[in-house]
């Protein structure tokens, strides 16, 4: 039972803008420590799409963007594209467990 | 090329143990913590623990804490996970992970997964 909660589901049409909340609490995100957001494509590793909250690895499309606010955390993606179905999930660390969490898992589906 | 090569799958019996290696490629092996990851069929990934490969100093989760080892070879740039009392709930999907070199814990170089199968 992971501390991090996301939608277990979202959806869109191409080309629109759908975003994925991570809801966690004053031990993991609300004390200040950044979200990762990685994506995950049935029977291969995760992703790595945002680091430290807010920042892109090399090669990320821009389409991909993160924010951070009090206890809670999105992803948003634009211009939604049919490679984009995928499984999604946040990453923070958590001061009560002494550990890192992800979050429940997001799966994404382009309509 | 930069890039995590972990060993192939297992089948283990109730009871058992099992050691996982990941080895690092195109990089300075010790420059980069490692992080193992696991994921049972249909569920998310879940943090195991993680390890200093330059100084050896390891952190586990505390669900695994006692069964879990992870040590490492810098004559050959490999991490190894290794966990003990298997149970049919182990059944997962390891992965060890590179933490990037631009954030103090995002992983930006994943290996390619190990099944593990418990099973009698």
């Amino acid at each position: 039972q992971s501390v991090l909660t996301q939608p277990p589901s979202v959806s869109g049409a191409p080309g629109q803008r759908v975003t994925i909340s991570c809801t966690g609490s004053s031990s993991n995100i609300g004390a200040g420590y950044d979200v990762h957001w990685y994506r995950q494509l049935p029977g291969t590793a995760p992703k790595l799409l945002i680091y430290d909250n807010t920042n892109r690895p090399s090669g990320v499309p821009d389409r991909f963007s993160g924010s951070k606010s009090g206890t809670s955390a999105s992803l948003a993606i634009t211009g939604l594209q049919a490679e984009d179905e995928a499984d999604y999930y946040c990453q923070s660390y958590d001061s009560s467990l002494s550990g890192y969490v992800f979050g429940t898992g997001t799966k994404v589906t382009v309509l | 090329q930069v890039q995590l090569v972990q060993s192939g799958a297992e089948v283990k019996k109730p009871g058992a143990s099992v050691k996982v290696s990941c080895r690092a490629f195109g990089y300075t092996f010790t420059s980069h913590y490692i992080h193992w990851v696991r994921q049972a069929p249909g569920q998310g990934p879940e943090w195991m623990g993680v390890i200093n490969p330059g100084g050896g100093g390891t952190t586990y989760a505390q669900r695994f804490q006692g069964r879990v080892t992870l040590t490492r070879d810098t004559s050959t740039s490999t991490v190894y996970m290794g966990l003990t009392s298997l149970r049919s709930e182990d059944t997962a999907v390891y992965y060890c992970g590179r933490v990037a070199a631009a954030s103090p814990d995002a992983l930006d170089i994943w290996g390619q997964g190990t099944m593990v199968t418990v099973s009698s």
